[in-house]
């Protein structure tokens, strides 16, 4: 079956820091990888998307990789802030069907 | 544009009541997505439209839901009878042109609990 891996613990960093979260994927090959960026009582925001031939997307702060040989992807925010405190969940959809699937998501909180 | 909107955004009801869950999406959007979001399995996509066609209804859990899209300013999300393992909060989102090109603009959920 299909299994999407995220840090399952909590992570905590320091103002300024670069916070990297992890998605790890299995059995099948994602045409586009999706993050996301969830608040208390809301729905999923989308920040950035990875296609299955880019290596590195970026969009200010936030930096994506994607590794197929690995089946991974890294989620990076630089100079990291307090408001960048939510969970962060990756999706993949297969590049063969139509499914989508997420993460469990990884909860980040950034301390001042 | 006023973002996807569902309704309700709470719903409170007794095992064996139907629920009747609404979704609008952002105009101009081909595709729509509705999800499942628990503690224990996370975010789940249940069904979703092109055009409003149902295109992959594999992960609707069993008969006992149902999902439409009537035209494309609206879906429902059915749940008759409806069971306390229904308890979860369920998200609706669109997208437009390819579904995963882009991404997907989630509405702000309705938090359903069933007694």
């Amino acid at each position: 079956s299909q299994k999407i891996e995220q840090n399952s613990e909590a992570l905590n960093i320091q103002e300024g820091k670069t916070a990297t979260l992890t998605c790890n994927y299995t059995n099948y090959s994602p045409a586009y990888l999706q993050w996301y960026r969830q608040d208390p009582g809301r729905g999923p925001v989308f920040l950035l998307l990875i296609r299955e031939n880019e290596k590195e997307k970026r969009k200010e702060r936030l930096k994506v990789t994607f590794d197929t040989t690995l089946k991974q992807s890294l989620f990076h925010i630089t100079a990291s802030q307090p408001a960048d405190s939510a969970t962060y969940l990756c999706a993949l959809r297969a590049n063969t069907g139509n499914q989508f699937y997420f993460g469990t998501g990884t909860s980040l909180t950034v301390i001042p | 544009d006023a973002g996807v909107i569902q309704s309700p955004r709470h719903e409170v009801t007794e095992m064996g009541q139907e629920v009747t869950l609404r979704c609008k999406p952002i105009s101009g959007h081909d595709y729509l997505f509705w999800y499942r979001q628990t503690m224990m399995r996370g975010l789940e996509l249940l069904i979703y439209f092109n055009n409003n066609v149902p295109i992959d209804d594999s992960g609707m859990p069993e008969d006992r839901f149902s999902a439409k899209m009537p035209n494309a300013s609206f879906s429902t999300l059915k749940i008759q009878p409806s069971e306390p393992r229904d308890s979860a909060v369920y998200f609706c989102a669109s997208s437009p042109r390819v579904a995963g090109a882009v991404g997907q603009y989630f509405g702000p959920g309705t938090r359903l609990t069933v007694t």
